[in-house]
This record gives C-alpha cells, structure tokens and sequence, in this order.
C-alpha cells in the first residue's frame, strides 16, 4: 500500500527565502505526482502536475521535481512571499486506471513579513 | 469559469438524519470522488465514479452511498449520520483522457457537525 510522507509538517520563514518542501512516497509504480495549495478552511488548488515520465515542472515561481526511482518529489518555492502561506499537498496517483490518489499530510507553510 | 460547485458548504445534523451533499462540475469530467479530510488523518477517499452509472469504493466508504446518473452531478449520501462521519468532505473531478495531464479539481469543502 502506497504511503506518502511529507517533511517537513510544518515551516516558518521569513519573506523572501527560497524554500524547498519534501514528499517521499514508498511505492515508484506511480501515473502522475500534483502538489496541491489549500488555505485554512478552503478547498484545494492544484499547482503543479508532474507526469511519471517528467523530470520537472515549472509554475512562476514554483518548480517541482520529481525522482521516481528513489520515490520523491520536491516543491521549490522562489522568494517566498506571505500569501504563500498555506498548507501544501503532494499526492500520488496509482497505476491501473482507478487514479486513486494517496495524499500526504502537507506541509503547514508560514511567511511572516 | 470551469469549477465544482458543492452544498451544503456547512451542516450541522442529528445522528441518524439522512442527508445529502450534492456535488456538481462543468467541465465534462469523466471522474469525480469524494474525500474527506480529517486532522491527523490528512484527505482520504470515500467512492470514485469513472463515468456515468460507474461507481467504486475508495479507502473509507463505510456508512457512505453514491451515485451518479449523470456525468456532472456525484451527490455522496449519509443514510444514517454517526458522529464520527463529522468531518471537512471535499468533491473532485478530473478528466480521464490517458495522458498523464488529468489535474483533479476540488471543490471549495461541506464542513459537516454530527450531533
């Protein structure tokens, strides 16, 4: 069974560092990996979709990698501003046509100005 | 404006009191599914649907029914509300085309209080 981790739970930095999110997943036999954005309370907004035959993909001033055979996948946040605060989500879509996804447990992201 | 629509957005019932939280897309999506999400536990699946008539379980589909007799509307059902079915319960969709590229959209949450 597919478990996804992701370190760290929680980061507080201050506006402008650059910032790299972790997500490990144990399983490599995956179809795609998203990290999703979700604000308290709200739903959650897709950010970037890697597809099990990508390397990256790149957003502004997101980038996301991913490394199957060593199952992870980075989140690297350029010049983090305070509306990037929020929780963000990476989760791994299974093989075999039901796309089910697993979702680790975020990452709890603070900028403070 | 392409998106899923859900309501309730907040509820507050009595256990045992049926209940329904309809969930809607205009996007042509293929799929769609519930999940709920619960602190500790992070979001996990509750019934996909992989088209119209088309339904599964996912992880958690205990006390949960669905259906879908349409291809924009997934409605999740509770038949007989407990209060561990309270939880923050989010409807997605995606596409379906094989490619690799299908994002799943979410909708915007049903925070849902079980007395």
């Amino acid at each position: 069974k597919q478990e996804v981790t992701q370190i760290p739970a929680a980061l507080s930095v201050p506006e402008g560092e650059n910032l790299v999110l972790n997500c490990s997943f144990t399983d490599s036999a995956i179809y795609n990996l998203q990290w999703f954005r979700q604000d308290p309370g709200k739903g959650l907004t897709s950010l970037l979709l890697i597809q099990s035959s990508q390397r990256e993909q790149t957003s502004g001033r997101l980038n996301a990698s991913l490394d199957k055979s060593s199952g992870r996948s980075t989140l690297y946040i350029a010049a983090s501003q305070p509306g990037d605060s929020a929780t963000y989500l990476c989760a791994v879509y299974a093989l075999g046509g039901s796309y089910i996804p697993t979702f680790g447990r975020g990452t709890s992201l603070i900028v403070h100005p | 404006e392409a998106q899923v629509t859900q309501n309730p957005r907040y509820l507050i019932t009595v256990t045992g009191k049926k209940l329904t939280v309809t969930c809607s897309q205009n996007m042509n999506h293929e799929y769609m599914s519930w999940y709920r999400q619960d602190p500790g536990l992070g979001l996990r699946q509750i019934y996909y649907s992989m088209n119209v008539e088309v339904t599964d379980k996912g992880d958690v589909p205990e006390g949960y029914k669905v259906s879908r007799k349409e291809k924009r509307n997934f409605p999740l059902i509770l038949e007989s509300p407990s209060p561990n079915q309270t939880s923050l319960y989010f409807c997605a969709s995606r596409q379906t085309s094989g490619t690799g590229q299908e994002t799943q959209y979410f909708g915007p949450g049903t925070r849902l209080l079980v007395l």
